[in-house]
Order: C-alpha cells, then structure tokens, then sequence
C-alpha cells in the first residue's frame, strides 16, 4: 500500500502570500489531520477531517482552512502568510477518526511540506 | 501549552547502549503513544499504551505508564546509529464527542554514536 504522500514537499512563499498544501491518504483511510511543526512551538495540531466534515480544530486562527474532498484527499489552505507561518507541515491518515467507539486509531505521518515564508 | 514533555530534551550515546526518555503529562489521558521522526520528515508510529496497562514491548522497545506519577518511558535497547531520531510521546485527553485529538511534546533528539 502507498503511504501518506504530501506536495509539494518544499515551498518558499512572500508574506501576505496565500498557499495550498495538499495530502493524499493512504487507501482507505478516511479520516485525515494537519500538524504544524516548529523548533519553538513544536507539533501542534491543526485540524482533523473526517468524510469530508472538520471534526475537530485546534488553536489556530482563521487564516488556516483546509477541506477533504469525496476520495479523503485534503487540502490545507493559509492565506496573508507571516514569517511565523514558517514550519513543517505535517498530515496524517487513519481509518477512523478519534476513538469513534471502536479504540484509538493508528496515524500514519506523510513526509510533511517544508513552508518557507520571507 | 504542551500537554506532553519529554525529557532529557537530548540524549547522546553509544551503539548498544541503552536509551531512555521519559514523558510527563498534566491532565488524565485515555492513550499515549510514541513516535520516532528522523531529522525533517515525517512520525513513525512506535507504540501505543492505553491508560490501563502499565507495560509494553516491541521489539526493542519497552513503554511504561505510571498514571499516578501522569508520567511514560520509552527504553530502547540495544542500541544502533538507526535510531538516532527525535522521539516524541503523544497524548489523548477525550472526554467525549467528536473533540478528539493528539498532543505532542517537544521532543527527546536521540543520537547514538557508531
């Protein structure tokens, strides 16, 4: 089975620019969640889709969006970028999502999209 | 704030030597996991320990969970320059409802010397 993929996987953008980043999950996973990782602030998580519904959001303000789309790709979208933007952006697949009843759910990482803001 | 820390934030030592890192948390969780990330890319997912037991093995690797103490460690045994790596412990606090998610800690940079 082919892993998580995210693309790009490198990316220098200008503050005030907007970017999409995009992740494909592995086959038959359906749920799908962002992380953003910084040397300061570490993994922090981003937002978490499941059939094509944000189940779940975490503290970040509204210029981070992002959406799933009817095969479980997502897309994660932040617009009027800072130099703090700057991270590894990180998505994860998983059958389900959360515990959902039937026991925690394994997270499988993609190799993450390196955000360069100047 | 990291509901997750790890410590020593950096450990160094020599193949076949022993690793530990340890995980404290702060509220009562349901699940902790750890995860192993080579420098820049993604998390691998090393194991899970739910919030009932108390010890787990795989392979070279032994996880212990004292809730009491709201506190892991991971063991590496053994070790090989492969597993020099980031570490990182992952919590869940689910209290219900759709609100669940992973926390992660900092982080513990393991280099293991050839």
């Amino acid at each position: 089975k082919a892993g998580v993929t995210q693309t790009p996987r490198y990316l220098i953008k200008t503050r005030g620019q907007q970017v999409t980043l995009s992740c494909s999950p592995i086959s038959g996973h359906r749920s799908v969640s962002w992380y953003q990782q910084t040397p300061g602030q570490g993994l922090q998580f981003l937002f978490e889709y499941f059939s094509e519904t944000q189940r779940n959001k975490g503290n970040f303000p509204g210029r981070f969006s992002g959406r799933q789309f009817s095969n479980s790709r997502s897309e994660m979208n932040v617009s009027t970028l800072e130099l703090g933007d700057s991270a590894l952006y990180l998505c994860a697949s998983s059958l389900g999502a959360g515990l959902a009843g039937f026991g925690v759910y394994e997270q499988y990482f993609g190799p993450g999209t390196r955000l360069t803001v100047t | 704030s990291q509901q997750g820390e790890e410590d020593p934030q950096a450990l160094s030592i020599q193949e076949g030597e022993n690793a530990t890192m340890n995980c404290s948390y702060k509220t009562s969780i349901n699940n902790l996991q750890w995860y192993r990330q080579n420098s820049g890319r993604g998390l691998v997912h090393l194991i899970l320990i739910r919030s009932n037991e108390r010890e787990k093995h795989s392979g070279r690797l032994r996880v212990t969970l004292d809730t009491s103490k709201k506190s892991s460690s991971l063991l590496i045994t053994a070790s090989r320059a492969a597993d020099t790596a980031s570490y990182f412990c992952a919590t869940d606090a689910w209290k219900g409802g759709s609100n669940y998610k992973l926390t992660f800690g900092k982080g513990t940079l393991l280099t293991v010397n050839p």
